[in-house]
């Protein structure tokens, strides 16, 4: 089954513990990003990446990192967690940068 | 900045009844232009898309879709609501040129009462 698969779903955490949320698809999808969803702003994008190896900033990217070292993983990582960065994320994938995204289910991190 | 406006953040309406999501954006470039969905626990998945041609775009679920470019706008139409429709709905705006960059809406949530 096509899908993109997010880990954890949920999570809470402290403020400044290093965390990493996974994100894996299996279409063979060159382009993958992430987003955050907050109540009344929407989904932000966070990162994109074109391709292996390419990584460029979306519109809220300030204290997050990506890699994407293989074309099926874009693990999204939070170096020192804040309060505000309470939030759902989501990771999606398509196969080319102006295609059809798909989602995952959403990982929902609770900084305190 | 580029920016995509979402009028209505909160639509109510009973079963049966059309409904119009207003969806206008900032760039004065191409665009390609999505409208996608948001089920009551679900994930997000595409409803439409427009890229060229037909400015008139069908979805899925009897959902269509405008593009009326001297307005930048995208509004979303269904003649008639089911009570299923129910979900929260996003537009989205790729500028051309810039093919990694996606930008969404704040989106509208969709109550249809039974």
């Amino acid at each position: 089954e096509a899908q993109v698969t997010q880990n954890p779903r949920y999570l809470i955490t402290v403020t400044g513990k290093k965390l990493t949320v996974t994100c894996s698809q299996n279409m063979n999808h060159e382009y993958m990003s992430w987003y955050r969803q907050d109540p009344g702003l929407g989904l932000r994008q966070i990162y994109y990446s074109m391709n292996v190896e390419v990584t460029d900033k979306g519109d809220v990217p300030e204290g997050y990192k990506v890699s994407r070292k293989e074309k099926r993983n874009f693990p999204l990582i939070l170096e020192s967690p804040s309060p505000n960065q309470t939030s759902l994320y989501f990771c999606a994938s398509s196969a080319r940068g102006w295609g059809e995204l798909f989602f995952g289910e959403g990982s929902r991190l609770t900084v305190l | 900045a580029q920016s995509v406006s979402q009028h209505n953040h909160h639509v109510i309406l009973s079963e049966a009844a059309s409904l119009e999501l207003g969806c206008n954006y900032s760039y004065g470039g191409t665009v390609n232009l999505f409208w996608y969905v948001q089920y009551p626990g679900q994930h997000l998945q595409l409803l439409l898309k427009y890229f060229s041609g037909d400015p008139l775009v069908k979805g899925i679920k009897g959902f269509e879709a405008e593009f009326i470019k001297s307005k930048f706008s995208f509004n979303l139409r269904k003649p008639s609501v089911q009570w299923s429709d129910t979900a929260e709905y996003f537009c989205a705006v790729r500028p051309s040129g810039n093919t990694g960059k996606l930008i969404f809406g704040q989106g509208t949530t969709l109550q249809v009462k039974p």
